[in-house]
């Protein structure tokens, strides 16, 4: 059974830093993976989508790799801002989609 | 990105009553919907799969009976809580999967309290 797992599950960072943050999953036979923010109360916004051909995505300040034989995905967040602050969640997609916990970030002014 | 539409954000509901919320893709085909219920700090819950023309499939635990899906045409899904009890109250998101692509879109969820 796929296993998705993010850490860390809390980031807090001053403005102006970049985010990375880690997404790991346990069978590396996947089509897909795909990055989402979710602010509080809200749904799920697509950020990035990797297919599993691809090693990396970039959109913007973001960019995504992907490692399919480690089983890892990294999400970099360059020159953060305190807009970025919100839960930012994996989803791979194998069988099914299987999402990880999240990892809840603050960007401080 | 496309655009997928969830319908009521929120709702309030006496116990015993019954809830439909709609999810609409509204730029793109979607024959596969799915719908999640998610708890407080917790990640997404995948509760059934939808499939436009035929029954859902529920994953293990869901009350089909209780929670009763429909996806009767290629953009709209609709999930009904029947007799709503409060430990229902949760929030419901729906998300459609581009069958081109694979990308997966949100609605904006819905919340729903039961009284």
């Amino acid at each position: 059974k796929q296993e998705v797992t993010q850490i860390p599950a809390a980031l807090s960072v001053p403005e102006g830093e970049n985010l990375v943050l880690n997404c790991s999953f346990t069978d590396s036979a996947i089509y897909n993976l795909q990055w989402f923010r979710q602010d509080p109360g809200k749904g799920l916004t697509s950020l990035l989508l990797i297919q599993s051909s691809q090693r990396e995505q970039t959109s913007g300040r973001l960019n995504a790799s992907l490692d399919k034989s480690s089983g890892r995905s990294t999400l970099y967040i360059a020159a953060s801002q305190p807009g970025d602050s919100a839960t930012y969640l994996c989803a791979v997609k194998g069988g099914k989609f299987q999402f990880g916990a999240g990892t809840q970030v603050v960007v401080t002014p | 990105g496309a655009v997928v539409s969830q319908h009521p954000s929120r709702v309030i509901c006496k116990s015993g009553t019954s809830v439909k919320i709609e999810c609409r893709s509204l730029d793109f085909q979607a024959t596969t919907m799915f719908w999640y219920r998610q708890f407080p700090k917790q990640s997404l819950m995948l509760m059934a799969t939808s499939n436009e023309g035929s029954k859902a499939t529920y994953e293990q635990g869901v009350e089909k009976d209780k929670f009763l899906i429909n996806h009767a045409s290629l953009t709209l899904s609709t999930l009904t809580v029947t007799s709503a009890h409060p430990e229902d109250s949760s929030f419901y998101i729906c998300s459609a999967r581009d069958y081109d692509t694979g990308e997966l879109f949100f609605g904006e969820g819905s919340r729903l309290t039961v009284l």
